[in-house]
């Protein structure tokens, strides 16, 4: 089990440009979550997946941002036209749930650090 | 508006005393809560859970105590270590799993 991951760790680039996370979850889960981490603040959740479902996006930060599950496998966190705003610590989490909708931990990633100059 | 809260930004604690840390939520239809741990660059690990039917849940060396009726947790570290050093945030479930966080607390254990 090599737990959830990230790619890229760090990441800079210019105002304006598109930027694309990618996040393995732990094989297993079918929960996947993503979260933004500013400094001093605990993680902020932003959207997530049952499998390949999107079950909610309404926190999205802003229409720049969308996120994918194609085959409920790995995810992808897209930032459009990035703003120096963006810039902040990306976090995906994944958990297992079983058929009665017990909850779980959720099991975080390293974390992609985002700089926009 | 910060549904959890946890208002002490740092904390310092001498090895093998208690370390306390508290949280506060808002919204009384949460009903679990956990705690994480981070250490620089990375990201948060799971520490201990409560469910809002129980009052106090044990693992180790860490204790997590929910009082309902004033919408509080506690997670207490006894003894307290070295390598506990980390930022500690505790969260509350939404529906569909979600983590809402507090802003995190900074303990520093000092030998």
């Amino acid at each position: 089990d090599t737990g959830v991951s990230q790619d890229p760790r760090h990441k800079i680039t210019k105002r304006g440009q598109n930027v694309t996370f990618r996040c393995d979850p732990i094989s297993e889960h079918n929960r996947l979550y993503w979260y933004r981490q500013t400094l001093g603040q605990g993680p902020e959740f932003l959207t997530y997946f049952q499998n390949e479902a999107q079950l909610e996006k309404s926190r999205l930060l802003s229409d720049r941002f969308s996120a994918e599950r194609p085959k409920g496998s790995f995810s992808t966190l897209e930032i459009q036209r990035t703003e120096q705003g963006d810039s902040a610590m990306y976090l995906c989490a994944s958990s297992p749930t079983d058929p009665t909708g017990e909850m779980y931990e959720q099991y975080f990633g390293p974390g992609t650090r985002l700089t926009v100059t | 508006d910060q549904q959890v809260k946890q208002n002490s930004p740092s904390l310092s604690v001498q090895e093998g005393r208690i370390s306390i840390l508290n949280c506060d939520y808002t919204n009384s239809m949460f009903d679990y809560f956990l705690w994480y741990k981070k250490y620089p660059a990375e990201g948060p690990t799971f520490l201990i859970s409560i469910s809002s039917i129980k009052d106090k849940n044990e693992d180790g060396r860490f204790t997590v105590f929910l009082n309902k009726s004033a919408k509080h947790l506690s997670l207490h570290i006894v003894p307290s270590q070295p390598g506990d050093s980390a930022v500690y945030f505790c969260a509350a479930i939404e529906p569909g799993g979600k983590l809402i966080f507090g802003q995190g607390t900074e303990l520093s254990v000092k030998p």
